[in-house]
């Protein structure tokens, strides 16, 4: 399983695009980068899955440079109830562990 | 609401006792994945089953045992319970087995108390 790492926290204020770096320095060839949202006491939920690019949805885009080895989780125009938890997933097709870190604290603020 | 289903949402037991968690995936789903998570242990991966079978298992206790059957809902058992067993429990499924580079639907949770 590709490690990843994300900053533990991050403040915005509502209507500002919110930018969340994971790194994955030794993603595989036939990794995919996944990100789920999760609110307090709820299960998490799919936000977005890429390979490479750009990958945009009616939730938010995800960046990935050519190299892959990093990824950004855009959420544009956040309001109070963007604030959760953001975690980034990274792992190859013989791992059906699919484990989540520590993810990364959004807080948006009014 | 993600189309898995889980049972109890609540649940108040005490120290020694023995529990049945469970979860029904969304339609058509065969891969069912269980988590526990705490205040202080973040998300953490249990046990996956996939069409009736066990195909990978986690941070899995031995008094916690799972079991899918063939209409492909999964019974998660806890027993001999301690306080640190008190958790959230997430029941999940996807549609193929290779959980990472597909989507996961997750239930809402059973939240457990252990007094």
């Amino acid at each position: 399983l590709a490690k990843t790492t994300q900053p533990i926290s991050m403040d915005s204020y509502e209507g500002q695009e919110v930018n969340i770096t994971c790194s994955h320095n030794n993603i595989a060839t036939n990794d995919y980068i996944t990100w789920y949202q999760q609110f307090p006491s709820q299960g998490p939920r799919f936000i977005i899955q890429g390979y490479k690019t750009k990958v945009t949805n009616e939730v938010a885009s995800l960046f990935i440079p050519a190299d892959r080895k990093s990824s950004t989780l855009s959420l544009p125009r956040v309001s109070l109830s963007d604030t959760a938890v953001y975690y980034c997933l990274v792992g190859d097709t013989n791992d059906y562990k699919l484990s989540f870190g520590a993810g990364t604290t959004v807080t948006v603020r009014a | 609401d993600s189309g898995v289903t889980q049972t109890p949402k609540h649940l108040i037991t005490a120290t020694g006792q023995r529990v049945t968690l469970r979860c029904s995936p969304r339609s058509g789903d065969l891969s069912v994945y269980w988590y526990q998570q705490s205040l202080d242990q973040g998300l953490q991966f249990l046990i996956q089953y996939y069409n009736g079978e066990e195909r990978a298992k986690g941070n899995i206790l031995e008094r916690f045992s799972a079991q899918q059957f063939p209409d492909l809902h999964s019974e998660l058992n806890l027993s001999s319970l301690e306080l640190g067993d008190s958790a959230l429990y997430f029941c999940a499924s996807s549609s193929r087995d290779d959980l990472m580079n597909t989507e996961a639907f997750f239930g809402q949770g059973t939240r457990l108390t252990v007094v």
